[in-house]
């Protein structure tokens, strides 16, 4: 079955980019979604379709996909960023869905 | 937009039924161009896909869950439900219903607050 793959942590410091990276056979033939959860919260929506963001998702929220690898890039990172972060595709081979194991994004 | 809400016991004992509904409000589960799923997260630890359901029915399930569970939407009362056979402690999670768009490729672009299912003798 298809493996989604993420580090399972990534730190950075407030106002530079954090990088968070999906990794999977050929992923950049499927549509890539990103997900902030925050403690005690359902997931978030913030890229669909590898690189739109849902209204109301600010601008340094951004996301690629290419080769072997999906990058969620979040710029100017600030506290409120520190989350956990999912990606997540659709399988069509199996019809099912597949979510990477998430990271957590530490804002020092 | 919708928002969705779980309801159903908290707590359970091995080997009984987990059964939880999801009702949608703010917009209609017939409206096509979307599926209504089921997620569960254990405590601390990753999203799990349990299954989804198109308006006609139509149900998509995870193949490592698919013995033991049932997706079933009601569009009369604007409701799909789960159901999941034979829970163990394994099965405790926090679970969570989510609408899925069609286009872009079913992202989960609205999710209920979730609900803790404790399954414990």
């Amino acid at each position: 079955s298809y493996v989604l793959t993420q580090p399972p942590s990534v730190s950075v410091a407030p106002g530079q980019t954090a990088r968070i990276t999906c990794g999977g056979n050929n992923i950049g033939s499927k549509s890539v979604h990103w997900y902030q959860q925050k403690p005690g919260q359902a997931p978030v929506l913030v890229v669909y379709d590898d690189s739109d963001r849902p209204s109301g998702i600010p601008e340094r929220f951004s996301g690629s996909n290419s080769g072997n690898t999906a990058t969620l890039t979040i710029s100017r990172v600030e506290a409120g960023d520190e989350a956990d972060y999912y990606c997540h595709v659709w399988d069509t081979s199996s019809d099912r869905v597949i979510f990477g194991g998430g990271t957590k994004l530490t804002v020092l | 937009q919708v928002q969705l809400q779980e309801s159903g016991p908290g707590l359970l004992k091995p080997a009984e039924t987990l059964s939880l509904t999801c009702t949608a409000s703010r917009g209609s589960i017939s409206s096509s161009g979307y599926y209504w799923g089921w997620i569960r997260q254990p405590p601390g630890k990753g999203l799990e896909w349990i299954g989804s359901i198109y308006y006609s029915g139509s149900t998509n399930y995870n193949p490592s869950l698919k013995s033991r569970v049932t997706i079933s939407v009601d569009t009369s009362k604007n409701q799909f439900s789960l159901k999941l056979s034979s829970v163990t402690a394994a099965d405790t999670a926090v679970y969570y219903c989510a609408r899925q768009r069609v286009e872009g490729w079913y992202p989960f672009d609205f999710w209920g607050q979730g609900t803790l299912v404790t399954v414990s003798s």
